[in-house]
Order: structure tokens, then C-alpha cells, then sequence
């Protein structure tokens, strides 16, 4: 299994509160992605990033934002905590960033806001 | 924009029937496309991708999937299901530009396999 971790892996937060989830990987991937998954959409893509300091937004980055300080280390952060915000996120990983190039799933992050 | 449709959102096969899931894509240039599979709470994992070497992709697990320019689809099939095989499965395009590859999901379906 490629070494991805995320963490946490469950969070109960409150309307209005800031977030910040965490991927760490150990694979030195240039790549890193993260998607909400919601029944019946499938994954869909939030933020991504194709270097460290280099990130770009996906098609639901709406209330999120993102950093990478770090190879290893990609935050997203959701500034304001809203009921629509729960979820279950996912970070990916990928090597090159081509067309054909895997991406490797973390285990996710269940969000719930109340 | 590319898109993805699968069809059937819960598919029940019994053990040892045929498994087919149907994809469909759209794509104004040339596709990857992938089928991943997700056990209950976990990742996902990859299956299968086609990358334009061959038309018929074989993957893990007994499970294979025809890449059809002519009817946009990329459906995946295993002969023999087994109980194994429950999880949610989802296919994907992949949307190539300079700052990385982005997939596009499709909705997921739900393989349940009855004893």
C-alpha cells in the first residue's frame, strides 16, 4: 500500500468552526489531490497540488483552501465549517502527473458539522 | 469538460453470476479512464486503466473492462462473482494538463453479491 495517512480520520465540528485535515505521505510524490465524497456524485476533486507551494482548485474548492509547505504535506483547511462541508474526504497521491498515472487513495476523513 | 455516467447506482449479482458494471464518458480529447474499487470504509484502490495500448484492459481481482470509442463506454466485467467482490466501484476519466492529471468520477455502483 503506497504511504498515505490522513488525519483525522473522524471529526464532529460545529457550524461556523474552522478545519484543517492533513495528508502526509512517505511516497515523496510530486502530486497530491483531495476530493469530498458524497453518495451518488462520487469523488470530486477540491484542491490539488503539483509541487510544493504550487496548488490549483478543482471543481468544488468553494470554502476550502489548501497548502503545501512540505513534499510531504498537503492541508486542507475549511475556513468557516458549514452543514454542507460534511463529508467524507479523501487525499491522493500521484508520481508524475501524466494522463495515465495512477493516483493512490488515503483511507479518508469523515467530516461531520453539526 | 469531460463527464462520466454510470449506470445502475446498486447492482445485486448472485455468486458465481456475471458481473457488469456500464460506463459511460464523454471526453472532447482522447481518454485515460480507470475503474477503482472501494471496500467499506477504505480508500480506493485501482483496478484496471486503459491507457490506449489495447482496447480490452485486464485488472486485479478476475475483473476486465472493453474500452468502445464508437459507443463511449468502458464498461467492466468479471465472469464469476464472489462474495469478495461487494464494494462500491467507480470509473473515472482522467483530464491531463501541465499541473497534473484531475479524474473525473462517476457516480459509483454498489456491487452486492447474494449467496
Amino acid at each position: 500500500d503506497a504511504g498515505i495517512t490522513q488525519s483525522p480520520r473522524h471529526k464532529v465540528t460545529e457550524t461556523g468552526t474552522p478545519v484543517t485535515l492533513r495528508c502526509h505521505q512517505t511516497e515523496n510524490h510530486r502530486y497530491m489531490y483531495w476530493y469530498r465524497q458524497d453518495p451518488g456524485h462520487g469523488l470530486r476533486l477540491i484542491h490539488y497540488s503539483y509541487g510544493v507551494k504550487d496548488t490549483d482548485k478543482g471543481e468544488v474548492s468553494d470554502g476550502y483552501s489548501v497548502s503545501r509547505s512540505k513534499t510531504e504535506d498537503f492541508l486542507l483547511t475549511l475556513e468557516s465549517a458549514t452543514s454542507s462541508q460534511t463529508s467524507v474526504y479523501f487525499c491522493a497521491i500521484s508520481a508524475t502527473g501524466t494522463g495515465n498515472d495512477e493516483q493512490y487513495f488515503g483511507p479518508g476523513t469523515r467530516l461531520t458539522v453539526t | 469538460a469531460q463527464s462520466v455516467t454510470q449506470l445502475g447506482s446498486h447492482v445485486s449479482v448472485s455468486e458465481g453470476a456475471l458481473v457488469l458494471l456500464r460506463c459511460n464518458y464523454s471526453s472532447s480529447v482522447p481518454p485515460y479512464l480507470f475503474w477503482y474499487v472501494q471496500y467499506p470504509n477504505q480508500g480506493l484502490q485501482l483496478l484496471l486503466k486503459y491507457t490506449s495500448a489495447a482496447t480490452l484492459v485486464k485488472g486485479i481481482n478476475g475483473f476486465e473492462a472493453e474500452f468502445k470509442k464508437s459507443e463511449t463506454s468502458f464498461h467492466l466485467t468479471k465472469p464469476s462473482a464472489h462474495m469478495s467482490d461487494a464494494a462500491e466501484y467507480f470509473c473515472a476519466v482522467s483530464v491531463y494538463k501541465a499541473a497534473g492529471n484531475k479524474l473525473t468520477f462517476g457516480g459509483g455502483t454498489r456491487v452486492l453479491v447474494k449467496p
